[in-house]
């Protein structure tokens, strides 16, 4: 079983800055099969970036996806007040099929 | 755009089945996945499991012995099916649309309580 986790649990940072957000898995994922999305509180989740590093559709040029193997980053390149949410990323392709990490909240410091 | 409401009773006794219904609109489920995915009070995303249109399934190990999911393509639904229910599987249920790998449409989620 993968099991996924992610560093920091949270990052306080102000809006302008850098944000670097790391998911390790406990063992080798396909870069295709990695994932980020945002939650906001009672908004639906969306798809930050799949495939490691393609952003989804909409999603704009300050986030970045990269990474391979067990060790994967979702940069944000400056923060803008929308951004202020909690990434969790994703794996699938081994039991169970999909998984989430736990998660990285980004707050305002 | 494709857009996804869940719909149900917000609140379910223990032991009872807990009983979801996700409607896709601007957009065909006769195609991609279709998942359940739900978030506990004060923890993070788990994925139930997810139904293909032609209604093939994969269910997360966990749930496997609790959880049916079908889906009604004449009326762009999909449902979910939880049975057994305990205070743990009070949660924010979503529904989402999956490219088999990852999930790109996602419902704004409901909220299920289980308490008597």
């Amino acid at each position: 079983e993968i099991m996924l986790t992610q560093s920091p649990g949270t990052l306080s940072l102000s809006p302008g800055e850098r944000a670097t957000l790391s998911c390790r898995a406990s063992q080798s994922v396909s870069s295709a099969f990695l994932a980020w999305y945002q939650l906001k509180p009672g908004q639906a989740p969306r798809l930050l970036i799949f495939g490691t590093s393609t952003r989804a559709t909409g999603i704009p040029d300050r986030f970045t996806g990269s990474g391979s193997g067990t060790d994967f980053t979702l940069t944000i390149s400056r923060l803008e007040p929308e951004d202020f949410a909690v990434y969790y990323c994703q794996q699938y392709g081994s039991s169970p099929l999909i998984s989430f990490g736990p998660g990285t909240t980004v707050d305002v410091k | 755009q494709v857009q996804l409401q869940e719909s149900g009773p917000g609140l379910v006794k223990p032991s009872e089945t807990l009983s979801l219904t996700c409607t896709v609109s601007g957009g065909s489920i006769s195609k991609f996945y279709w998942s359940w995915i739900r978030q506990s009070p004060g923890k993070g995303l788990e994925w139930i499991g997810y139904i293909h249109y032609t209604g093939s399934t994969d269910y997360e190990p966990s749930f496997k012995s609790r959880v049916t999911m079908s889906v009604a393509t004449p009326w762009n639904q999909f449902s979910l099916r939880l049975s057994s229910v305990t205070a743990a599987d009070t949660a924010v249920y979503y529904c989402a649309r999956a490219y088999s790998n990852y999930m790109d449409v996602w419902g704004k989620g409901i909220t299920v309580t289980v308490s008597s």
